[in-house]
């Protein structure tokens, strides 16, 4: 079946620095794909939609500067957090539709916990 | 806007027990609705999901779930729990129109007692 995978599984990280992860959809290609943000014992919300060869769009109050986002290829978007902060600490958490089916073939990672210390 | 609630955040089940976990959603049309699970580690993955049609949707693992339109309702059901079971529950809308976008419940964790 269709996997989508996420890279790293956990990262720690100092207050300041930037940190980038990965989504990867293994055996299909998505031209979209989506970033979540999970709060512990709390919802997915979602922040922003990865487009192939565009710009992503994000979620209102998301900022764009803060979480850049490239979809370089048919099969990878980075989700990067810049200059991160103790509140950025969350599990991030990728999911890509797969493409020609319904709305229902929408494959999750298994999510990145970032720590910033 | 579309949303959508879980009224129980954690819901405690014996084993062998039945159980339902409530979601009402609110959207404009006709919803597209899914049911998610949890588990340490792990990725979502999806139990079950309503289009149209028949609204008793039969899901993996032993679930169902019920599309009540006039209560804005899509309740999961499994009429008895396995330990494996424990976990965090989402429900989500759908807007195909959006890309696939979904919308999330806020969860409900599921304890299966022994």
């Amino acid at each position: 079946g269709a996997v989508v995978s996420q890279h790293p599984s956990r990262v720690i990280c100092k207050s300041g620095t930037s940190v980038k992860i990965e989504c990867r959809s293994l055996d299909f290609q998505a031209t979209t794909m989506f970033w979540y943000r999970q709060f512990p014992k709390q919802s997915l919300m979602l922040m922003a939609t990865s487009n192939e060869g565009s710009k992503a769009t994000y979620e209102q109050g998301v900022e764009k500067d803060k979480f850049l986002i490239n979809h370089a290829s048919l099969t990878l978007s980075t989700l990067t957090v810049t200059s991160a902060h103790p509140e950025d600490s969350s599990f991030y958490i990728c999911s890509a539709p797969r493409p020609g089916g319904s709305t229902d073939t929408q494959y999750f990672g298994p999510g990145t916990r970032l720590t910033v210390l | 806007a579309q949303s959508v609630t879980q009224p129980d955040i954690h819901i405690t089940v014996s084993e062998g027990a039945s159980l339902e976990l409530r979601c009402n959603y609110s959207y404009g049309a006709t919803p597209y609705l899914f049911w998610y699970v949890q588990s340490p580690g792990q990725g979502l993955q999806l139990l079950l999901k309503y289009f149209s049609g028949d609204t008793l949707v039969q899901g993996i693992k032993g679930f169902e779930a019920e599309f009540k339109r006039s209560q804005s309702s899509f309740n999961l059901r499994k009429p008895s729990v396995h330990w494996s079971d424990a976990a965090e529950y989402f429900c989500a809308v759908g807007k195909k129109a959006a890309g696939n976008k979904l919308t999330f419940g806020g969860g409900t964790r599921v304890l299966v007692k022994p």
